[in-house]
């Protein structure tokens, strides 16, 4: 089956550490995003990327980090910059920019 | 820039009844409108769409139709289920946001009753 997978679904993070929040996507596309979502609140973007080894930052990059080395992955990395990063992770993608964008499961992160 | 606004949640409703969740939007081009769905715990998932003016997108007897004289894309159905319950975003898309990304609304949440 074709999808976007996220690992883990639940990840806790201690002060000042870095930790990496994996996305990965078999459907051959070549846009994907990392959006955040607060409670009662809508979903933010944190980073896209619309090609292998190219991304950009989006509204609140700040204390975050991706890479983008192969099609299929898009890791986030939440460094220890970002003082509240408690919040819901969704991962996205689509065939390409300006297409329909299909999403993940999701990974909560929360802080110890 | 552009923005999302949706009416405020929760939205309770009988089972059977008629739903309408109002979304109204602000863009400088040619925006495409999503509806996405979210069940507790879990990602979104695509519930319909409209990429130009008077096209409906229905899915699943959810039905939303694109007015650009009003600048809104209203969810509508029928016929709500329990299995509806969930929070309901409206999104739109279009050149002005970085890559294309979405851009959404606060989310309205409809629990419907047996």
């Amino acid at each position: 089956d074709g999808g976007i997978t996220q690992s883990p679904k639940y990840l806790f993070r201690k002060e000042g550490q870095n930790v990496t929040l994996s996305c990965e996507q078999n459907l051959n596309h070549d846009a994907m995003y990392w959006y955040r979502q607060d409670p009662g609140q809508g979903l933010r973007l944190i980073y896209y990327s619309q090609i292998v080894n190219d991304f950009q930052k989006g509204d609140i990059a700040e204390g975050y980090s991706v890479s983008r080395e192969k099609k299929e992955s898009f890791p986030l990395t939440v460094t220890s910059a970002q003082k509240n990063p408690t919040a819901f992770y969704l991962c996205a993608s689509s065939i390409r920019r300006a297409e329909t964008q299909y999403f993940g499961p999701g990974t909560r992160l929360l802080v110890l | 820039g552009d923005s999302v606004t949706q009416m405020e949640g929760p939205v309770t409703l009988s089972e059977e009844a008629f739903l309408t969740i109002n979304c109204t939007y602000t863009a400088t081009g040619y925006p495409s409108l999503f509806w996405y769905v979210q069940y507790p715990g879990e990602g979104l998932q695509l519930l319909l769409k409209a990429t130009k003016a008077d096209d409906k997108g229905s899915n699943k007897g959810f039905e939303a139709t694109y007015r650009k004289e009003t600048t809104s894309f209203h969810l509508e159905k029928g016929s709500v289920q329990v299995s509806d319950s969930a929070v309901y975003f409206c999104a739109l898309s279009d050149g002005s946001s970085s890559g294309y990304a979405l851009n959404f609304g606060k989310g309205t949440s409809l629990l419907v009753t047996p």
